[in-house]
């Protein structure tokens, strides 16, 4: 089935730690985002990349960062610089980047700081 | 700053009531709608993409309709059943491409059988 898959579902870190969230499409699209919720709130854009070995940062990209070597895979790094990084992160696709498409989503990640 | 608003936060219906909820956005930044369906353990599924003042979706029981004029956006459901239950959210988009998007918080529907 065409997807969207993130890994781990559950990802603990600890102070000082960067940590990596991956995210792995096949579903041929050329743009792919990293969304972060916190209770209460909505979804809020991190980065985002419209083609490959391109990407720009969104609304909340401090202490984050991403690369985007290939169409099918988005990594999401929180660096050590990210000082509140406990919350729920959403990778997404979407065909061509345009606002008049839809976005596919993964199952998320939920990370937590031990 | 942009703020999209949904009401209301949460809902509890019958099962074979019929329901709606609305989503507000400044109508002055309005490219696209978009509307999500989320339920619990899964990934959010896309229901509606919205971009003409007057335009009407509908994929079943749900519909969608929306004025940029005033800013706004309603879903429906009609008859609802459990499986409906679920957190529903809208995004808007502000420009033309997603660094101008913001979600609303949704607003989480339970259908009580």
């Amino acid at each position: 089935d065409g997807g969207i898959t993130q890994s781990p579902k559950y990802l603990f870190r600890k102070e000082g730690q960067n940590v990596t969230l991956s995210c792995e499409q096949n579903l041929n699209h050329d743009a792919m985002y990293w969304y972060r919720q916190d209770p209460g709130q909505g979804l809020r854009l991190i980065y985002y990349s419209q083609i490959v070995n391109d990407f720009q940062k969104g609304d909340i990209a401090e202490g984050y960062s991403v690369s985007r070597e290939k169409k099918e895979s988005f990594p999401l790094t929180v660096t050590s610089a990210q000082k509140n990084p406990t919350a729920f992160y959403l990778c997404a696709s979407s065909m061509n980047g345009q606002v008049n498409q839809p976005q596919h989503f993964g199952d998320g990640t939920r990370l937590s700081i031990l | 700053i942009l703020n999209v608003e949904q009401s209301p936060q949460s809902l509890h219906v019958q099962e074979g009531d019929s329901t709606n909820f609305t989503c507000s956005f400044p109508s002055s930044n309005f490219y696209a709608l978009h509307w999500y369906r989320w339920e619990t353990a899964k990934s959010p599924e896309a229901l509606f993409v919205m971009t003409l003042n007057g335009d009407e979706k509908k994929k079943g029981r749900i519909s969608a309709t929306l004025n940029t004029k005033e800013g706004y956006s309603y879903l429906y459901i009609k008859g609802s059943q459990p499986e409906d239950s679920a957190t529903y959210l809208c995004a808007l988009l502000g420009g033309t491409s997603y660094d101008k998007v913001i979600f609303g918080p949704g607003t989480s529907l339970s259908v009580i059988p």
